[in-house]
């Protein structure tokens, strides 16, 4: 069975910057080399921050970066601002998988 | 513009059924693998099921696989997925969401408002 781990939540004052990691826990269906990132605000639908582990559609703000190493994925925030605060949820295994969400709080 | 309009939920008894529709517009629906996604209420994000860009092929979530039918209609720009023997654990609100290509490797670029389905008695 694969699955993926997150921190439960992470936070960070504004101007700061945070990370939200991903591991993959087995080699599952597609393998865990493609990875997406979303961000949630309440009440919202999800909205895409990052693809093929580090490519931002376009209008997703610089600030949002992601990363892969081994069986770690990351999305980096950078100049964190107070919009940022919502939940974060990576994906992969050939989109089958979504961590459990990281929540995120600008201090 | 991108849009998709999710549709069809409502409340059901267990046992019943419902078919959600996902109306596209604004890219080429035939370029572009297409998913449903499903959030508990108070929960995390749970993919459901995909369907390939013919329609031809369908891949589901293990707690789904027998019970829910994801088509797409290429005619009419438009994907459904039929949910039969619901359960309460089915209850969620249910996103269409389009892929960035046509498999479901890359990310969904493109998401519904959701459509809350309630399983119920």
């Amino acid at each position: 069975q694969s699955a993926l781990t997150q921190p439960r939540s992470v936070s960070g004052s504004p101007g700061q910057s945070v990370t939200i990691s991903c591991t993959g826990t087995s080699s599952g269906a597609g393998g865990y080399y493609y990875v997406s990132w979303y961000q949630q605000h309440p009440g919202k639908a999800p909205k895409l921050l990052i693809y093929d582990v580090n490519r931002r559609p376009s209008g997703v703000p610089d600030r949002f970066s992601g990363s892969k190493s081994g069986a770690t994925a990351s999305l980096t925030i950078s100049g964190l601002q107070a919009e940022d605060e919502a939940d974060y949820y990576c994906c992969s295994y050939a989109g089958s998988f979504f961590g459990p969400g990281t929540e995120v709080t600008v201090l | 513009e991108v849009q998709l309009l999710d549709a069809g939920g409502g409340l059901v008894q267990p046992g019943g059924s419902l078919r959600l529709s996902c109306a596209a517009s604004g890219f080429t629906f035939t370029n572009f693998a297409m998913s449903w996604v499903r959030q508990a209420p108070g929960k995390g994000l749970e993919w459901v099921s995909s369907i390939d860009l013919s329609g031809i092929n369908g891949y589901y979530a293990d707690s789904v696989r027998g019970r829910f039918i994801i088509s797409r209609d290429n005619s009419e720009n438009t994907v459904y997925l039929e949910m039969h023997g619901l359960r309460a654990e089915d209850t969620a609100i249910y996103y269409c969401a389009k892929e960035t290509g046509g498999t479901t490797w890359g990310g969904r670029d493109y998401w519904g408002q959701g459509t809350l389905v309630t399983v119920s008695s």
